[in-house]
């Protein structure tokens, strides 16, 4: 059972351009949402985060969005830069973390 | 401030060997969680540490998979025996707490099982 999915494996983005990441999932009980990118050969990092009593976080040229009714939330980066090439990981939060699959982002420059 | 560390790297062996991963969390840092990252998936927790005791194992294979926290700080997960399917990358991370939602991660071992 697939409590968060991102349906996205990949996404191309030009340099400068906006960059929207998706993620649905089902499981109520999340009490927080979380974003974490990870380059290769390193661990994941923490980026963004969002209450689920919310539905707009924003930090710089992030923001999360969360649409509870629909199960939704999306990540938005402007305006996007080669460094933020990276795997993203969507991720629910209630007694632990529940990773998607990941979404690989390439900027092209 | 030393991030979290990981060693091996990488490591292969056959099926039905052993194999054991060593994890240093972050200083202060309480809470220890072992994941298990197989190709194409998000990582998966195995197990949970606060200070030295256990507080998740419930999706520890434990016919085959055994951690342990001595003294509440290095951490050690073994395989025994392994098999194909536990081919993948075994990531450490810790955090202060046990209540918040930040981990930090260390680099993984890449562990292939042939």
């Amino acid at each position: 059972d697939q409590q968060v999915k991102q349906n996205s494996p990949s996404l191309s983005v030009q340099e400068g351009r906006i960059s929207i990441l998706n993620c649905d999932y089902t499981n109520s009980m999340f009490d927080y949402f979380l974003w974490y990118k990870k380059y290769p050969a390193e661990g994941p990092t923490f980026l963004i985060s969002i209450s689920s009593i919310k539905d707009k976080n924003e930090d710089g040229r992030f923001t999360v969005f969360l649409n509870k009714s629909a199960k939704h939330l999306s990540l938005h980066i402007v305006p996007s830069q080669p460094g933020d090439s990276a795997v993203y990981f969507c991720i629910g939060s209630a007694r632990q973390l529940t990773f998607g699959s990941g979404t690989q982002l390439t900027v092209l420059p | 401030e030393a991030g979290v560390a990981q060693s091996p790297r990488y490591k292969i062996i056959e099926k039905r060997q052993s194999v054991a991963f060593w994890c240093n969390p972050i200083s202060g840092h309480a809470t220890l969680y072992w994941y298990q990252q197989i190709l194409g998936q998000g990582p998966k927790l195995l197990i949970q540490f606060q200070n030295n005791g256990v507080v998740d194992d419930s999706q520890l294979p434990k016919d085959r998979f055994s951690a342990e926290r001595l003294k509440g700080v290095d951490s050690t997960l073994k395989i025994q025996p392994a098999k194909l399917e536990d081919s993948a990358v075994y990531l450490c991370a810790s955090s202060f707490s046990g209540s918040g939602y930040e981990q930090y991660f260390g680099p993984g071992t890449r562990l292939t099982v042939t």
